[in-house]
């Protein structure tokens, strides 16, 4: 069966610090990753997805994701973060299938941002 | 373009009471899916509609339902409500079914059962 882990629960780093969220996956085959980020109280934004090929995306609010095979990851990371970051961050997968929009998630990385 | 609503944003119910969700999809959206978010098990799929058809169902007890109408617009319901059905209800909608269609969420519904 699919799964997502999102091995990191809870990270605390310094306002203009750099950030990786890790993101590791198992399927059958290459799915489609995304990365959704969650405000207190708010649904679920698309930061960037991945289908097919240029392994490293770019998303919104200045977030970029790499997708490795070989390591079955897809991390995202912000050079320099910024207060207005602090949210919960899930990974998810999603089927290379027409017709099949189930989305797995992992269990979300808490990002606290020290002034 | 309106985002995706759900109402009401708040509820509180009691066991045994059943409930229903809404969701109105962005316009021109056909596809409507549902998760629950829990803390203990996280953002789980719960079904998905698209053309008034269920087209895909997670591993939830039937007392969990839905459907949807013919404007895309989306209800759950949930029945013999339990104190584990507590959650975050969100409702997600995208342009069709295919898997490259990004799925936009709503606000969510907070059930609160007691």
């Amino acid at each position: 069966a699919q799964s997502v882990t999102q091995p990191d629960i809870h990270i605390t780093v310094s306002e203009g610090a750099s950030l990786e969220l890790r993101c590791n996956y198992s399927y059958g085959a290459t799915p489609y990753l995304f990365w959704y980020v969650q405000s207190p109280g708010q649904g679920l934004q698309l930061l960037l997805k991945y289908f097919s090929g240029d392994t490293l995306v770019q998303g919104i609010k200045g977030f970029e994701a790499e997708f490795k095979r070989s390591q079955s990851s897809f991390n995202l990371r912000k050079p320099s973060v910024h207060w207005s970051d602090a949210a919960e961050y899930f990974c998810a997968v999603g089927p290379p299938i027409q017709g099949a929009q189930k989305l797995v998630f992992g269990q979300g990385t808490r990002l606290t941002i020290n002034p | 373009k309106a985002g995706v609503t759900q109402t009401p944003r708040y509820l509180i119910k009691t066991r045994g009471q059943q409930v229903t969700l809404s969701c109105s999809p962005i316009s021109g959206h056909r596809s409507v899916s549902w998760y629950q978010q829990t803390p203990g098990q996280g953002l789980q799929f719960l079904f998905e509609y698209f053309s008034e058809t269920q087209r895909n169902k997670g591993n939830f007890p039937g007392r969990f339902s839905g459907r949807q109408f013919s404007n895309s617009r989306s209800e759950m319901n949930v029945s013999t409500l339990e104190l584990g059905d507590s959650a975050l209800y969100l409702c997600a909608s995208s342009l069709g079914v295919g898997s490259t269609d990004t799925q936009y969420f709503g606000p969510g519904t907070r059930l609160t059962v007691l």
